[in-house]
């Protein structure tokens, strides 16, 4: 079986100064794990994935994570937030043989000017 | 990139009525699609797995006969919520699976429907 952990729920930068959001995921297969963005009343746009190539994943809007087996973690991170990317973000992680996702809780991220 | 619509954006229904949603791939056929939920401030639960042409397998919890599934096309998935109830009111979020070949896919999310119980 497969879980995703987002260990905060909640995380406030100021604008200009960098993010991280943490994952850490169980898998019992070789999983592809994803970050999806949810802007308020908007549908979910994915932000990066990581299916067994490169460990050091980049996606869109200056976002990268990396993919760490020996701590089953896919931080997510970027240098220097911008006000637009208050959101909530959420992990995910799918096992190949079913092609089902399972999501984090989430993590909330609040910009300050 | 791949368009999943979800319809209607928003619903608002009585108590004991049913309400059906619409999720359409727009530019690429579907085998699979998927349903979700979320509650206020929460994260997604899957609620089914939609398979063309075949039943809908739903997760543990989620009951069958209230939450109808159909999967007629390729390019269509509907999830009828029967004598709806206040506590059904959510936000339902659907999407498409999209091969890239081999064993590979990518999903592919609608914008979601809101749904509120009155």
């Amino acid at each position: 079986a497969q879980s995703v952990t987002q260990l905060d729920s909640h995380v406030s930068v100021s604008e200009g100064t960098p993010v991280l959001l943490r994952c850490n995921y169980s898998s019992s297969y070789s999983p592809s794990l994803f970050w999806y963005v949810q802007h308020p009343n908007k549908g979910l746009q994915l932000l990066l994935k990581y299916t067994s190539a490169a460990t050091l994943v980049k996606g869109i809007n200056g976002f990268e994570a990396e993919f760490k087996k020996s701590e089953t973690s896919f931080h997510l991170t970027k240098p220097s937030a911008h006000m637009s990317d208050a959101a909530e973000y959420f992990c995910v992680v799918s096992e190949a043989a079913d092609n089902k996702l399972t999501f984090g809780g989430g993590t909330r991220v609040l910009v300050k000017p | 990139g791949a368009v999943v619509s979800q319809h209607p954006s928003r619903v608002i229904c009585k108590s004991g009525t049913s309400v059906k949603i619409e999720c359409r791939s727009l530019d690429f056929q579907a085998t699979t699609m998927f349903w979700y939920r979320q509650f206020p401030k929460k994260s997604l639960m899957l609620m089914a797995t939609s398979n063309e042409g075949s039943k809908a397998t739903y997760e543990q919890g989620v009951e069958k006969d209230k939450f109808l599934i159909n999967h007629a096309s390729l390019t269509l998935s509907t999830l009828t919520v029967t004598s709806a109830h206040p506590e059904d009111s959510s936000f339902y979020i659907c999407s498409a699976s999209r091969p890239l070949g081999g064993s590979s896919y990518e999903q592919y999310f609608g914008p979601g429907t809101r749904l509120t119980v009155t």
